[in-house]
């Protein structure tokens, strides 16, 4: 059965802090791998990971992915409390690419 | 853009009644699906579309019809609600190649 597990589910730092969240997963017919920041709304996009050990970075953020090991890391450097949301991680997977998610890591940055 | 549309972003409903959640999107998508978010559960697949009068059951199907007449719509008709339906929906569209999923906002329903 396809899945993928998040971890920690849930997480306090303070502001500064770097963070990291971790995802794995087993599914078949695996194609992409996608981090999403959910605050109180629609999740919205963060990273797309298809290749194994090429980084993704946008500002404080970074992602990467081990298709050996069926893992990616979401990394947050210098953390704010703009951060604070659930982070979600999915897959592509199945045979009509179905997203198959992870149950979201909660990040709570406080001042 | 208007991206993904879903309506209404709050109802309540008793138990027994039936309703339907709207989603449009404008994008051309031929994949479209329907979540429910628990807390501690995740996002749940429900049903979900590959095309115009293509659908399929996801994990959590019971209770709940889609039908893809077009498109761009993709509406979730409660049959009969029951407290167990208590949850925020999501639609969601993509391309059927591997591209970024754009989500809708939600909705919150509550069913007393």
């Amino acid at each position: 059965e396809d899945k993928v597990v998040q971890s920690p589910l849930s997480l306090v730092v303070h502001e500064g802090d770097t963070v990291t969240l971790n995802c794995s997963y087993e599914v078949t017919n695996f194609r992409s791998l996608l981090w999403y920041k959910q605050e109180k709304k629609a999740p919205t996009f963060l990273f797309m990971l298809t290749s194994s050990g090429i980084e993704k970075k946008s500002g404080r953020l970074s992602s990467i992915l081990d298709k050996k090991e069926l893992f990616s890391i979401l990394n947050i450097t210098a953390t704010q409390t703009g951060d604070s949301a659930v982070y979600l991680c999915f897959n592509y997977g199945g045979s009509q690419g179905n997203l198959i998610f992870g149950k979201g890591t909660k990040l709570s940055v406080k001042p | 853009n208007a991206g993904v549309t879903q309506t209404p972003k709050f109802q309540v409903l008793k138990t027994g009644q039936s309703m339907t959640l709207q989603c449009a999107q404008d994008m051309n998508h031929e994949y479209m699906s329907w979540y429910r978010q628990d807390p501690g559960m995740g996002l749940r697949l429900i049903h979900y579309s590959v095309g115009a009068g293509i659908t399929d059951q996801g994990e959590v199907p019971n209770g709940y019809n889609v039908s893809r007449s077009t498109t761009e719509d993709f509406p979730l008709r409660l049959l009969s609600a029951a407290p167990s339906q208590t949850s925020v929906y999501f639609c969601a569209s993509k391309r059927l190649t591997d591209t970024e999923a754009f989500f809708g906002q939600g909705t919150r329903l509550t069913v007393v």
